[in-house]
Formats: structure tokens, C-alpha cells, sequence
């Protein structure tokens, strides 16, 4: 099956930094998803991007499918950054089949 | 408010006792999903649904069972709980992947 690795796994920042967090994948995919996990569990969409870039306010994620990896970047980090983002890719043939499988995970903490 | 709902969201059992976890949607969604969580595992996918009628097995399905009642909800039966299923289950769901996935708020289990 498709393995997904995560770097680094722990990260610690002042407030104000900025961050880059990697996913690289092991196979082909269509399906590459980035979710926060903040620190009562509750898991977030933040990015659809199985290819190309997108951003949303001070995060965005680019993903070069043909090397197999991703990037999330965190630009002026605030201690609200804080918690645990995953990478999940998957393969799915049409409609809405999206299986995911999750790296371990980055866990980040933003000090004040 | 739209979403994911998870009941409930603490449980502790014993050894061999039975119990099912309920998982609700109410975005129209077609996909389902459960996963559980263990420290430094990422999330693993126990069972899915892709649509209403439809189940099957993700990466860690031994121990469990599933029924789809309908659109709305996506159920999880432990029939003989083991102390190896002390985790954090979630359930998510998905219109189409590019819309990425919804999760609940979690259940912790614990077993004894």
C-alpha cells in the first residue's frame, strides 16, 4: 500500500515564525488532504491538493505530485497553529471514493 | 449545526462487552468513514462506506463490524471488546473528494 512519511516530526516555534512541513508519498495519488488536529482532538480540513497550490490566509500547501511529495507552509505562526497536522493521500476511480491514508503526523508548538 | 455527530463521546468497557458506536451526518454526503487514532499512529481506516447500501473493509477491520442505515448514518459494532481497542475513534464523511472530509468530534474508548 501506499506509505506516507511526515518531517519533522515535533516542531517548536516563537510566535511570529514561519514553518514548512513536508509529506512525501510513496506512490501515485489523486487524493492528498492536509488536517490540523488541534489540542481537544477536533481534526480540520485545510487543504484538497493533489497537485499545484493553494493558500488560505497564512497557511498555504503545494504539492508536486510527479516527485511525490507535499509542503504545508505556516507563515507568522500564532499560538492557535498549535496541535498535531496530518497528511492523507489516497487513489480513488471517480465520484466520491476518497480512502485516505494518514502519516503520522507533525506535531507543532507555537510558543508566546 | 451541520456536521458530523459522534455518540458517545467517552465510553469505558469491559473485556468481552459489546457496544456500538453511532455516527451521523447531515450534509448529504455519500461517503463514510470510521478511523481510530492511537498515539503515534496517525489514524488508521477500520471500515467505509461509499455509498448507501455499501461497506467495506479498510486497513485494521478485525474486531469490528459496520451497517450503513441509511444516507445519514454510518454505525460501528465491537461485538467482543478487547483491551487492544482502547482508542479514539472517529468518523468522517464526504461529498466528493475534492471537498475534502468532515470529521466528528471523536470517541474515546477505553477497555478494561
Amino acid at each position: 500500500g501506499i506509505q506516507v512519511e511526515q518531517s519533522p516530526p515535533d516542531l517548536i516555534l516563537q510566535e511570529g515564525a514561519n514553518s514548512t512541513l513536508r509529506c512525501n508519498f510513496s506512490d501515485s495519488v489523486n487524493n492528498l488532504q492536509w488536517f490540523h488536529q488541534n489540542p481537544w482532538g477536533q481534526l480540520i480540513n485545510l487543504f484538497y491538493i493533489p497537485s499545484g497550490t493553494k493558500q488560505n490566509g497564512r497557511l498555504s500547501a503545494t504539492t508536486v505530485a510527479t516527485e511525490r511529495y507535499s509542503l504545508l507552509y505556516i507563515s507568522s505562526s500564532q499560538t492557535t497553529d498549535s496541535g498535531v497536522y496530518f497528511c492523507a493521500v489516497g487513489l480513488f476511480y471517480g465520484g466520491s471514493q476518497g480512502n485516505l491514508i494518514f502519516g503520522k503526523g507533525t506535531k507543532l508548538s507555537v510558543k508566546p | 449545526n451541520a456536521g458530523v455527530t459522534q455518540t458517545p463521546k467517552f465510553q469505558v468497557l469491559k473485556t468481552g462487552q459489546s457496544m456500538t458506536l453511532q455516527c451521523a451526518q447531515d450534509m448529504n454526503h455519500n461517503s463514510m468513514y470510521w478511523y481510530r487514532q492511537d498515539p503515534g499512529m496517525g489514524l488508521r481506516l477500520i471500515y467505509y462506506s461509499a455509498s448507501e447500501g455499501t461497506t467495506d473493509k479498510g486497513e485494521v477491520p478485525n474486531g469490528y463490524n459496520v451497517s450503513r442505515l441509511n444516507k445519514r448514518e454510518f454505525s460501528l459494532r465491537l461485538e467482543s471488546a478487547a483491551p487492544s481497542q482502547t482508542s479514539v475513534y472517529f468518523c468522517a464523511s464526504e461529498w466528493e473528494a475534492a471537498y475534502g472530509y468532515t470529521f466528528g468530534s471523536g470517541t474515546r474508548l477505553t477497555v478494561v
